[in-house]
């Protein structure tokens, strides 16, 4: 069974267009989170959401727009899609945030390419 | 806010060989400190934590870190490297809430 999952896992598009990734964790946690890894491997937290709620919410261009339906699902929401926005997107959850150093269990990513 | 800085960008290891990971870190409170392992076109996984208590931690894989608190140092260690071990190694420091800031990585590559 798989933990964290996404979709797509590959996502060709062209700018300009608005596309979604969809993230949905079977392990129970409250906590979900979206981060983006560039092309240098380079890992950035964008938000988190605890039980639907919006915890963390870093400096993110508003055309990124999380969405929890439930607490076992975090989509992101991308409008109008720049080059730069071509990255790797992982989903992760945790049990927390009842403390800090629960452990994040990630996604396989979902690798965007904007053309 | 917390940083985190991995000084070795990639290392070589020959098989069998012992390891260590370098990665020292920025951050005012009591640290979370973690390590995951990213395989090429793979998802993250944990190695292992370091929150409390005793500053040797031991994780999955046959891996350790030390925890130094003086040396704002929490290192990566194998005693005998395996060719499957080739990989991204990423540390991370987390705040109480959970936000966890990774260094910028380092490839391992395992040598014959």
């Amino acid at each position: 069974d798989t933990a964290v999952s996404q979709t797509p896992k590959y996502l060709v598009t062209q700018m300009g267009n608005d596309k979604s990734i969809k993230c949905e964790q079977n392990l129970g946690h409250d906590t979900m989170y979206w981060y983006k890894q560039d092309s240098k491997k380079f890992l950035k937290i964008m938000f988190s959401y605890n039980n639907k709620e919006l915890i963390i919410n870093e400096t993110v261009p508003n055309r990124f727009s999380p969405k929890s339906p439930d607490k076992a699902h975090l989509n992101l929401h991308i409008n109008s899609l720049e080059l730069g926005d071509s990255a790797v997107y992982f989903c992760a959850s945790s049990q927390g945030p009842t403390s800090g150093h629960d452990s994040q269990y990630f996604g396989p990513g979902t690798r965007l390419l904007v053309l | 806010a917390q940083s985190v800085t991995q000084p070795d960008i990639h290392i070589t290891v020959s098989e069998g060989a012992s390891l260590e990971l370098r990665c020292n870190y920025s951050y005012g409170a009591t640290p979370y400190l973690f390590w995951y392992v990213q395989s090429p076109g793979q998802g993250l996984q944990l190695l292992l934590k370091y929150f409390s208590g005793d500053t040797l931690v031991q994780g999955i894989k046959g891996f350790e870190a030390e925890f130094k608190r003086s040396q704002s140092s929490f290192n990566l260690r194998k005693p005998s490297v395996h060719w499957s071990d080739a990989a991204e190694y990423f540390c991370a420091v987390g705040d109480r809430f959970q936000k966890l800031v990774f260094g910028t990585g380092t490839r391992l590559l395992v040598s014959p």
